[in-house]
């Protein structure tokens, strides 16, 4: 069946612009994360979403990032007055809903490369 | 308060030899554990899980982690490595009963596999 798909693959912005981030996640799948992935660092945790639960916003470094689950699947990550700092490679990943007896294994997209000149 | 540590950045191995990739975590609850596998310009993909039930687990392409509450580790094994194991490895930890279920990721292990 279908992955997590992301979109576009590689976003190449000037500094000062806005950029938008696309992610798909698998059907029936409530959970979904957006990471931070630096080059030769490990993933930084930006936001979670469930269902329709408030999401979790406690990683965003600014709030110049944002992001928003429509319909609880498909789901946006906007960077707004984009700065060199923010190129990295962001990954979306989605999940069944994790309760309290189990946690689901995440499926991760292919990244969205984002390079600010 | 959930964290993990890989004990080494990067680890050389010459093909056919063992891997042994080092991963100890804290966790205020009984943690559900997690190896990724992340292949060069690929999206990461799971290796193996621990969720509370076996404490050995047997993953993809011939890796194995052994959950050890008393030592809190979750290293990842494999008996002979091949070419195609060379990526970048992430321990994983989640405290499912109660405590974040925010995945902590590791910094990530680089294995490097030498002919």
């Amino acid at each position: 069946g279908a992955g997590v798909s992301q979109s576009p693959s590689n976003k190449v912005t000037e500094k000062g612009k806005d950029v938008e981030l696309r992610c798909d996640p698998i059907s029936g799948h409530t959970a979904l994360y957006w990471y931070r992935q630096s080059l030769g660092q490990g993933l930084e945790f930006l936001i979670y979403f469930q269902g329709n639960s408030a999401p979790d916003k406690s990683g965003l470094p600014s709030d110049r990032f944002s992001a928003e689950r429509t319909g609880g699947s498909v789901s946006t990550l906007t960077i707004q007055r984009t700065q060199q700092e923010d190129s990295a490679v962001y990954l979306c990943a989605s999940s069944l809903p994790t309760d309290r007896a189990l946690a689901y294994e995440q499926y991760f997209g292919p990244g969205t490369r984002l390079t600010v000149t | 308060a959930q964290s993990v540590t890989q004990l080494d950045s990067h680890v050389s191995v010459s093909e056919g030899t063992p891997v042994l990739l080092r991963c100890n975590y804290s966790s205020s609850y009984s943690p559900s554990l997690f190896w990724y596998v992340q292949h060069p310009n690929k999206g990461l993909q799971l290796l193996l899980k621990y969720t509370s039930a076996a404490t050995l687990v047997k993953g993809i392409n011939g890796f194995e982690a052994e959950f050890k509450k008393s030592e809190t580790s979750f290293h990842l094994t494999k008996p002979s490595a091949h070419m195609s194991d060379a990526a970048e490895y992430f321990c994983v930890v989640t405290g499912s009963s109660g405590g974040s279920y925010i995945p902590t990721f590791g910094r990530g292990t680089s294995l490097i596999v030498h002919p």
